[in-house]
């Protein structure tokens, strides 16, 4: 199985500030990846697909980019609505596997 | 508006089963791989199962091989989870999911508890 490792695994950021995520896949999987946003006792809603691309109606202040091994999720101006934690995942191969996820709180 | 709503979670004893059901509307459900992907309380994501349109082609996650099975029913717009040998670390929310590339949904989830 593909593992994923995502770094930091939380942090404090500000509102206004500019915050990148890390995802690292075991293996390569071309930009096969998606980021997901999951707000507690919620079900999770994904941002990002192919590694790049923002799903329809996801705020453009969202990017997504990399591909092989490596890949970074970056919240250009963080708002009070983007605290929550956020996971990556591959569908490259099966099973689909999820970073352990980063939790992105207010400072 | 698309809708995924699970039942069937409880409390069962270890080596008990359970059996997750998923209805389906605002959609036409047969035209869609349909997913399980569980949650432990206070933990990550892990995706359990997955089963194509017409059920002919199935996947899980080595966890649970050979003691869950997906299953779906498109007349009925429902998914399913036949879960036996429940383990404690089965312990989780159970949502059932319609993830494509461009789109996702995602029901509400469904609490499994395993435990004595």
């Amino acid at each position: 199985d593909i593992q994923m490792t995502q770094s930091p695994s939380s942090l404090s950021a500000s509102v206004g500030d500019r915050v990148t995520i890390t995802c690292r896949a075991s293996q390569g999987i071309s930009n096969y990846l998606a980021w997901f946003q999951q707000k507690p006792g919620k079900a999770p809603k994904s941002l990002i697909y192919a590694a790049s691309s923002l799903q329809s109606g996801v705020p453009s202040k969202f990017s997504g980019s990399g591909s092989g091994t490596d890949f970074t999720l970056t919240i250009s101006s963080l708002q009070p609505e983007d605290f929550a934690t956020y996971y990556c995942q591959q569908y490259n191969s099966y099973p689909p596997t999820f970073g352990p996820g980063t939790k992105v709180d207010i400072k | 508006e698309v809708q995924l709503v699970e039942s069937g979670g409880g409390l069962v004893q270890p080596g008990g089963s359970l059996r997750l059901s998923c209805a389906a509307s605002g959609f036409t459900f047969s035209s869609y791989w349909m997913s399980w992907v569980r949650q432990a309380p206070g933990k990550g994501l892990e995706w359990v199962a997955n089963i194509k349109q017409d059920g002919s082609e199935k996947y899980y996650v080595d966890s649970v091989k050979g003691r869950f099975t997906i299953s779906r029913d498109n007349a009925k717009n429902s998914l399913y989870l036949q879960m036996n040998s429940l383990r404690a670390e089965d312990t989780a929310v159970y949502y059932c999911a319609r993830i494509v590339t461009t789109e996702d949904y995602w029901g509400q989830g469904t609490l499994v508890t395993v435990s004595s």
